[in-house]
């Protein structure tokens, strides 16, 4: 079954970076693009970014430049989302989901990252 | 950026209500529009797709429908195991946004 597992909370500095994970598995990880997705303050949600690991292409959401880095290690399955110059905005919920365009939806969620910036 | 206008913010039903939960768009994105449940703690839950298609394994209570650049879902008899909070998406142009979300609780 397919399965996007993200690795745990973190707990950073401002001014720091961070980088989570999201390993994929139960399909073939070059064929989807996996997107991330912040949740602040509980509720709102933000489209960040995206990235094609057959190719490495990535999208970015003009928000989010400069501020995320997306990666991908095709031999583990796993994608990966750098945060740098961390403030309190940067404070909340990551997710990673995968885009079926067979279905024609985001169909699998990682069970998400908190991300808390204190000093 | 496409801006998508949710309303209400929160709303109190009882058992057996019929609710529904609208998003407008602030452009034309056709049907591109995916309505997401999200309980607390949990990842979001696809529900619907392409603004009328009923996600894998989502009841049939569950519909979504679009009158011009308006798209609502609707619950046609609340249960308790639909309280939780909403969102819309539109992904008919970058970056997707989404809704501010609606809050759904029980009267």
């Amino acid at each position: 079954q397919v399965k996007l597992l993200q690795s745990g909370a973190a707990l950073v500095k401002p001014g720091a970076s961070v980088k989570m994970s999201c390993k994929a598995s139960g399909y073939t990880f070059t064929d989807y693009w996996v997107s991330w997705v912040k949740q602040s303050h509980g509720k709102s949600l933000e489209w960040i970014g995206e990235i094609y690991p057959n190719s490495g292409a990535t999208n970015f959401n003009e928000k989010f430049k400069g501020k995320a880095t997306l990666t991908v290690d095709k031999s583990t399955s796993t994608a990966y989302m750098e945060l740098s110059r961390l403030t309190s905005e940067d404070s909340a919920i990551y997710y990673c989901t995968r885009w079926s365009w067979e279905l024609g939806y985001f169909d699998y969620w990682g069970q998400g990252v908190m991300v808390t910036v204190s000093s | 950026d496409i801006q998508m206008t949710q309303s209400p913010s929160s709303m109190s039903a009882s058992l057996g209500d019929r609710v529904t939960i609208t998003c407008q768009a602030s452009q034309d994105i056709g049907n591109n529009l995916i309505w997401f449940q999200q309980k607390p703690g949990k990842s979001p839950r696809p529900m619907i797709y392409y603004a009328t298609n009923l996600a894998n394994g989502v009841p049939s209570r569950f519909s979504g429908s679009r009158s011009g650049s308006d798209y609502s879902l609707t619950i046609s008899s609340l249960e308790s195991e639909d309280m939780a909070d909403y969102h819309c998406l539109q992904y008919k142009q970058y970056p997707p946004t989404f809704g501010a979300g609606t809050k759904l609780e029980l009267k």
